[in-house]
């Protein structure tokens, strides 16, 4: 079994919608992240939360929100999607340390 | 958001090559770190680096933390099909309560059998 999943793998949505993705993780890890994925312009992060009372704002977190609701839950929201919130988001987990992280397959989000 | 320069931009090279990869920063890191993303899934780790000048293997692979810690780069030694991926570097700190983890725009690996 995988040890970052993510729900949905795929949604399709409209603009002006609400939409959740899910992070779940069995490694244990303190640490979560969301980053987005874009052609050609790598990952960025979101959001990072160190632990569950514990979430800051990321490079690009205007028009998203986040929500930590266990150690092994993290979830991003998008209040009101836009198209050019269409991308590819990830979600990671890291031990105390940090560097190293452990990332899950993906949601490929398209807002029309 | 600050973005790593990662070149070259994509490679098309012949199995049995070496590849060769760099990515450079305006500013500090404490850790770069190198990740490879295959079609589908999230990026996986290849290898971390601590210290500046640091060099550190993995197999095939081979990476060095620059002595200014703004540039690293990643050797690949006699590539194989299975090569083929996308190559991210990432530069890691934490330093007055700012956490920074900022990724390369990546490299596209295509390997010809």
């Amino acid at each position: 079994d995988a040890d970052v999943t993510q729900t949905p793998r795929n949604r399709i949505t409209k603009t002006g919608k609400r939409i959740m993705l899910e992070c779940s993780q069995t490694k244990g890890h303190d640490r979560m992240y969301w980053y987005r994925q874009d052609p050609g312009l790598g990952l960025r992060l979101i959001y990072y939360s160190f632990d569950v009372k514990d979430i800051n704002k990321g490079e690009i977190s205007d028009g998203y929100s986040v929500s930590r609701q266990a150690q092994a839950k993290f979830s991003l929201s998008l209040e009101s999607a836009i198209p050019n919130q269409t991308a590819l988001y990830f979600c990671a987990t890291s031990v105390l340390r940090g560097d190293t992280q452990y990332f899950g397959p993906g949601t490929r989000l398209t807002v029309l | 958001g600050q973005q790593l320069n990662q070149s070259p931009q994509s490679m098309f090279i012949q199995e049995g090559e070496d590849v060769s990869m760099n990515c450079t920063s305006s500013s500090i890191f404490n850790t770069w770190l190198w990740y490879k993303q295959d079609p589908g899934e999230g990026p996986v780790l290849l290898i971390a680096l601590y210290k500046a000048g640091e060099l550190t293997s993995n197999g095939r692979l081979t990476a060095q933390f620059g002595i200014t810690r703004k540039d690293s780069f990643l050797n690949i030694s006699a590539s194989i099909p299975s090569d083929v991926g996308i190559y991210f570097c990432a530069g890691h700190r934490f330093t007055s309560g700012t956490y920074k983890y900022i990724f390369g725009t990546g490299t596209r690996l295509k390997v010809l059998a």
